[in-house]
């Protein structure tokens, strides 16, 4: 199974802040990543597929990038709403896997 | 607009078996094939396995091989997930969740509610 390993963890921001975070493969999966939000006791939200395609509604703000094997998903200016856990996945082959999570906390 | 309205909470015993239903509307149901994920408390998403409603055909992820069973009724709209032998470890947050491009390899989207399912004696 292809592993993804998701950096940092958890981080505090304060809004307006620029936010980056990285999403790494254990092999190549070309652009076939997607990125999710998840806040406490909500079903996951999809921001991002395609490594770097606007789901539509999703705020401009987020923008995703990357292709192989490293990805990142960045927050232009953190908004209070963006305080959440985030989640990329690949879907490059089954099984269907996901990274660990960054939580990002108010600074 | 698509929505995945999924059953309510449910309260197992070690052992026993639970079945989630995720009842589909807004789109055609035989054409978008639908997946069961999990999230076990304070913890990642894990993903199950897929159906495709219009054959019923099936592939589930290896850790639930034997384990895991999933259906759907076309004449209401549904896929079921059912799974037995459970256990305390099996207590989490179950997710429908469409597939985001027919027939494709693809992303989630968009996703029920969610259904927990606590494994308790």
């Amino acid at each position: 199974a292809i592993q993804l390993t998701q950096s940092p963890s958890s981080l505090s921001a304060s809004v307006g802040d620029r936010v980056t975070i990285t999403c790494r493969a254990s092999q190549g999966i070309s652009s076939a990543l997607a990125w999710y939000q998840q806040k406490p006791g909500k079903a996951p939200k999809l921001l991002i597929y395609d490594a770097s395609s606007l789901e539509s509604g999703v705020p401009s703000r987020f923008s995703g990038s990357g292709s192989g094997t490293d990805f990142t998903l960045t927050i232009g200016s953190l908004q209070p709403e963006d305080f959440a856990t985030y989640y990329c996945q690949q879907f490059n082959s089954y099984p269907l896997t996901f990274g660990g999570g960054t939580t990002v906390e108010i600074k | 607009q698509v929505q995945l309205v999924q059953s309510g909470a449910e309260v197992k015993k070690p052992g026993a078996s639970v079945k989630v239903s995720c009842k589909a509307s807004g789109y055609t149901f035989t054409t978008y094939y639908m997946h069961w994920l999990r999230q076990a408390p304070g913890q990642g998403l894990e993903w199950m396995g897929i159906i495709n409603p219009s054959g019923g055909s099936t592939t589930y992820a290896q850790k639930f091989q034997g384990r895991v069973t999933m259906t759907r009724d076309t004449s209401t709209s549904t896929v079921y997930m059912e799974l037995s032998s459970l256990r305390s470890e099996d207590t989490a947050v179950y997710y429908c969740a469409r597939e985001g491009v027919v027939g494709a390899l693809d992303w989630f989207d968009p996703w029920g509610r969610g259904t927990l399912v606590t494994v308790s004696s």
